[in-house]
């Protein structure tokens, strides 16, 4: 069975700082997608970036972008130029490539709540 | 708008009652799924459904039951089976793109008290 682990329950960033949010996953499928989702105190789902696992570039979204090592199974959240607005919950999620059954479900990590101090 | 409306936002039920989550979407999507978040946990699967008048059973699916009887609308029932109810709920979709999945997207969630 799809696993996610996110290791670190809570992080924090000074505003404008670089932090790195860390994700690990295991399947063996090869044909899968990674997302980073963000919930702010709202507990609205907002998707904040996703990734092909046939894509060996990594995703970039304005100031978040990943390091996606498929080897490694690793799959890890850059936020660049931290602004108040980034503190949520941020979860890491794993999905298959292919419709159907319960392999398209998304997997969830615990998450990884991020405070930014101003 | 396009997107994925739950309701209520927040719901207190007895113990001994059933209560019903509303979730509906007007995205066309294919697929909606029940999820259920507690504190410090991830999101976890309750039921979930591709086509109309055809759901599936999550990882934790005792206690609750679903129906699709329209494409936009996936009712969650949480019945007096269900032991521990507090928690929030999740709706969502997602589309099916070529035999692809996509991301999902998500509904504002409602926050279930049993009083």
């Amino acid at each position: 069975a799809q696993t996610v682990t996110q290791s670190q329950p809570e992080m924090s960033v000074q505003e404008a700082e670089t932090v790195t949010l860390s994700c690990t996953y295991d399947t063996s499928e090869s044909d899968y997608y990674l997302f980073w989702y963000k919930q702010p105190p709202s507990r609205q789902m907002i998707l904040v970036i996703r990734q092909e696992a046939y894509k060996q570039q990594n995703a970039t979204e304005n100031r978040f972008s990943v390091n996606f090592q498929k080897a490694a199974k690793s799959f890890s959240l850059k936020i660049s130029d931290s602004q108040l607005g980034d503190a949520a919950m941020y979860f890491c999620a794993y999905r298959w490539g292919f419709y159907g059954g319960s392999q398209g479900n998304l997997i969830f990590g615990k998450g990884t709540k991020l405070s930014v101090k101003p | 708008d396009g997107g994925i409306t739950q309701s209520p936002k927040y719901l207190f039920r007895k113990e001994g009652q059933n209560v019903t989550l509303s979730c509906e979407q007007n995205l066309n999507h294919d697929a909606m799924y029940w999820y259920r978040q507690d504190p410090g946990q991830g999101l976890r699967l309750i039921y979930y459904s591709q086509i109309v008048n055809d759901f599936q059973k999550g990882d934790i699916a005792e206690g609750y039951s679903v129906s699709r009887e329209k494409k936009e609308s996936f009712p969650l029932t949480v019945t007096s089976a269900q032991k521990n109810p507090t928690a929030f709920y999740l709706c969502a979709s997602s589309i099916d793109l070529a035999g692809k999945n996509t991301e999902a997207f998500f509904g504002q969630g409602t926050r279930l008290t049993v009083v």
